[in-house]
């Protein structure tokens, strides 16, 4: 099955600079990629994604890029802010079939 | 106005009971799932639920059942609990298994 490694695992930057995390994956079949931003106490929740036939999305302050030659993609945001900081999740799946998330990144945006 | 809903939040219960977690989407979604969240925060799926398809995670012990009345519900019967069961479980769904997949709040269960 498809192999999902994130890094790091954890981030702290400060209010106004830029962050950055990591994924990789095993499957050159997987397609899909999601990233979920989960604060403390609730469910994950979609933020980005990108489909493979995309190199780059943005939306706002967020923005998703993908190297499919090297299998890895990452998330960037921007101008961070206190309400950034949560814990994010990236995810591969090929064709909507099971989600292989990521191990997780604690973000911490300091004021 | 809630999308995906989980009962109960909380569930203390003690090793070897049997115990559900029902979850409901309000979204009109074909596909539901549950998830297992562990306290190093790793998730990984546990089953989907797709027009009475049911594709079950081979690591998953077979104390775990889903149970779906309808399109809009998939419940978890967990029989026998273990203390390693103690997780948070999350339920979501989507419009089919290549949409966007909205998850509920989360059930904490804890074995004692």
């Amino acid at each position: 099955g498809e192999n999902v490694e994130q890094h790091p695992s954890t981030l702290s930057v400060q209010e106004g600079d830029s962050a950055v995390i990591k994924c990789t994956y095993s499957d050159s079949a997987s397609n899909y990629f999601p990233w979920y931003k989960q604060e403390l106490g609730k469910g994950p929740q979609l933020i980005i994604d990108i489909r493979s036939n995309v190199g780059e999305k943005k939306d706002q302050r967020i923005a998703v890029t993908l190297n499919k030659t090297a299998k890895h993609f990452s998330l960037h945001i921007t101008e961070t802010q206190p309400e950034d900081s949560a814990v994010y999740f990236c995810a591969a799946s090929i064709a909507g079939n099971q989600f292989y998330f990521g191990t997780g990144t604690s973000l911490t945006v300091i004021p | 106005d809630t999308a995906v809903s989980q009962t109960p939040k909380y569930l203390v219960t003690q090793m070897g009971n049997d115990k559900s977690i029902k979850c409901e989407q309000n979204l009109g979604h074909d596909t539901m799932y549950w998830y297992k969240q562990d306290s190093k925060k790793f998730l990984k799926i546990m089953f989907s639920y797709n027009n009475k398809e049911l594709i079950i995670n081979e690591t998953v012990p077979n104390r775990f059942s889903p149970k779906s009345p309808d399109k809009a519900h998939l419940n978890l019967h967990i029989n026998s609990l273990e203390l390693g069961d103690s997780a948070v479980y999350f339920c979501a769904s989507s419009q089919s298994r290549l949409g966007e997949q909205y998850f509920g709040p989360g059930t904490r269960l804890t074995v004692t």
